[in-house]
């Protein structure tokens, strides 16, 4: 089956563009999560879906950043009004369960000049 | 609140070395999950096990083996007969049964390199 997929792959945005970044879980798998990876880094949580709620968003770093997901399936992170500072591999995971193990995407390379 | 530290950095092993990576966490939790996960180049995270907090038995998949001591908050990974293959930041993890979801916590990772 197939896995967790991402894209684009990478993206390349100048200071100030906005972007999104799509996420399309394992089917069937209903907990979503998004993670930040910077330079060199762990990976940070951003915000966390079961079916199409985000009962938790707490790892948003600003209110430039917003995720929706729709269908229990697709989800799109979006950045508004991009920094250089938000540039880090944005990864996404899917679980079967709230407490079940969750498997990772490729990641969406974001760089803003 | 929940926190993973990987105190080494990186490490390099010959191949055909054994290797150890540190893992140790803090939870005030009684119930939680411990992760490793492996990011090759490609960029990737692969995951390879998942412990709960009450099991303490030591796991052995062919030439991984992690050790798990809640007594010292540890939970070590060791690689053993290093391949080149092996290259790559191994990354710890933890997550806490009493939050609001199941989110992990990371450590900054271990990159680890094994020279031919």
């Amino acid at each position: 089956g197939a896995g967790v997929s991402q894209s684009p792959s990478n993206k390349v945005t100048e200071k100030g563009k906005d972007v999104e970044l799509r996420c399309d879980p394992i089917s069937g798998h209903t907990a979503l999560y998004w993670y930040r990876q910077r330079l060199g880094q762990g990976l940070e949580f951003l915000i966390y879906f079961q079916g199409n709620s985000a009962p938790d968003k707490s790892g948003l770093p600003s209110d430039r950043f917003s995720a929706e997901r729709t269908g229990e399936s697709v989800s799109t992170l979006t950045i508004q009004r991009t920094q250089q500072e938000d540039s880090a591999v944005y990864l996404c995971a899917s679980s079967f369960g709230e407490r079940e193990t969750q498997y990772f995407g490729p990641g969406t390379r974001l760089l803003v000049l | 609140a929940q926190k993973v530290t990987q105190a080494q950095t990186e490490i390099s092993v010959v191949e055909k070395e054994d290797v150890t990576l540190d893992c140790v966490y803090e939870t005030r939790d009684t119930t939680y999950y411990l992760f490793w996960y492996k990011q090759p180049p490609s960029g990737e995270l692969v995951f390879l096990i998942r412990r709960n907090s009450f099991d303490e038995q030591n796991e052995i998949s062919g030439r991984y083996s992690w050790n798990f001591q809640k007594s010292t908050s540890s939970f070590n990974f060791t690689i053993t007969a290093s391949q080149v293959v092996d290259s790559a930041v191994y990354f710890c993890a933890l997550s806490e049964s009493s939050g609001a979801n199941s989110k992990l916590t990371f450590g900054k990772g271990i990159t680890l390199s094994v020279r031919p």
